[in-house]
Formats: structure tokens, C-alpha cells, sequence
């Protein structure tokens, strides 16, 4: 079946650094991939969606210099968190809408990030 | 019963026993609806989904429903197991596959 495997699990970094983290659809082409963030006992908020080729689409009120996605190839999104603080620590999780089927949408497993 | 948490409100049954999750979502314009299972420090499962001109759609041992009037949709869970419990969302999308999730439901089973 489809899977969609994130990079890191978890992460720990020094405040003030940035840190990357990878989306990848491992056996599918994913035109669209989805990142979002989610606190603990807290839902899933849709940080932003990746479009292959073009500028992400952010949700209103994400920073887009501070969240910095790349969507280079049908099977590769990257999540930059920029200039990381304590309060950006938390679960990010991808997701990736297999092409053409649009609706069919797989989850990574999700990485911790925590910014000491 | 239930009770509401810090965040999450959560739902105790005995194994066994048959369970249900409620859900309310919000924008009438979306056509397809999502259950997805959480288990702590991992991403979404997908459960089960259905789409809009369904009203029902079954599992194994879960079932979908969805009423559109109200705006409501449920997780049935028969013969409830350790081994469900979990977080459970449910997420709505219209186009383009942005799925909205709800707040989610923590399902404890006891023995």
C-alpha cells in the first residue's frame, strides 16, 4: 500500500537554529502534500499546503518566512522550521494526496520536534 | 460515560461493548468525510470514510454515519477492544484533498 515517511521522528534543537524536516510519498506521485502541526491533547491545525512546482499556499496565520516549505518533486516536500523557539515545539505531521485520485490522502507518521 | 478533558473529551467503555463516536462538522459544502485513529506519538490512520451521498457506510466491526441536516457524523466501534483505544478525528474536505479535522475523541477501553 500507499506510505508516506517523514524525517526525522523527532528532533531536538538549540533555539534560534533551523531545522528541516522531509515528507516523502514512497510509492506514489503526490501533486498536492498537506503539513500540519498539532499540540499535545490538541486536533490537527493544516499549516500548509505543498503544491509541486509552486509557492505553498499558507493558512492564515502561519508565517511563511518562519515556515518555509519546498515541494521540488512529485514525491519530496520539505518543512523548514526557521529561526526555531521553545514554542514552535511540537508534532508536525505530513500528509499526500496521491495523483490523480485527489481525495485518497495518506499520513506520515509524524515528527517531534522539540527546541530547547 | 463521558467526560471532558483539558482538551480532549473522552469516552470509557468496557471491552466488549460497543461504542460510539460523535462528531460535528462545519462547512455544509464538503463532500467527503473522514475517521482517522491516533495512537500517541504517531500520525492519522485512516478508519473508514464516505462520501457525501451516503448517509451509511460499514467496516469491519466500524460503521459510518453521516447526516448532512444536521451536520453530524459518528464512528460506530461493535465489540470494542484494548487495542482501540486511541484518539479518534474526524475530518471533513471538499476539494483539493485540505482536509479540516475536529477536536477528536479519546476512547479509553477498560477490561
Amino acid at each position: 500500500g500507499a506510505v508516506v515517511s517523514q524525517h526525522p521522528s523527532w528532533v531536538i534543537c538549540k533555539s534560534g537554529t533551523s531545522v528541516k524536516i522531509e515528507c516523502r510519498s514512497l510509492d506514489f506521485q503526490a501533486t498536492t502534500m498537506f503539513w500540519y502541526r498539532q499540540f499535545p491533547k490538541q486536533s490537527l491545525m493544516l499549516m500548509a499546503t505543498s503544491n509541486e512546482g509552486s509557492k505553498a499556499t499558507y493558512e492564515q496565520g502561519v508565517e511563511k518566512d518562519k515556515f518555509l516549505i519546498n515541494h521540488a518533486s512529485l514525491t519530496l516536500s520539505t518543512l523548514t522550521v526557521t529561526s526555531a523557539h521553545p514554542e514552535d515545539s511540537s508534532f508536525y505531521i505530513c500528509s499526500a494526496s496521491r495523483a490523480p485520485s485527489g481525495n485518497t490522502i495518506y499520513f506520515g507518521e509524524g515528527s517531534w520536534l522539540t527546541v530547547v | 460515560g463521558e467526560s471532558v478533558g483539558l482538551h480532549l473529551p473522552t469516552l470509557s467503555v468496557q471491552e466488549g461493548d460497543n461504542s460510539i463516536i460523535n462528531c460535528a462538522y462545519s462547512n455544509s459544502a464538503s463532500d467527503y468525510f473522514i475517521w482517522y485513529k491516533q495512537e500517541s506519538g504517531k500520525g492519522p490512520q485512516f478508519i473508514i470514510d464516505i462520501r457525501s451521498n451516503m448517509d451509511k457506510r460499514q467496516g469491519q466491526r466500524v460503521t459510518v454515519l453521516l447526516n448532512k441536516t444536521v451536520k453530524h457524523l459518528s464512528l460506530q466501534i461493535a465489540a470494542t477492544q484494548p487495542g482501540d483505544s486511541a484518539v479518534y478525528f474526524c475530518a471533513e474536505t471538499g476539494t483539493a484533498s485540505k482536509l479540516t479535522f475536529g477536536t477528536g475523541t479519546r476512547l479509553q477501553v477498560t477490561l
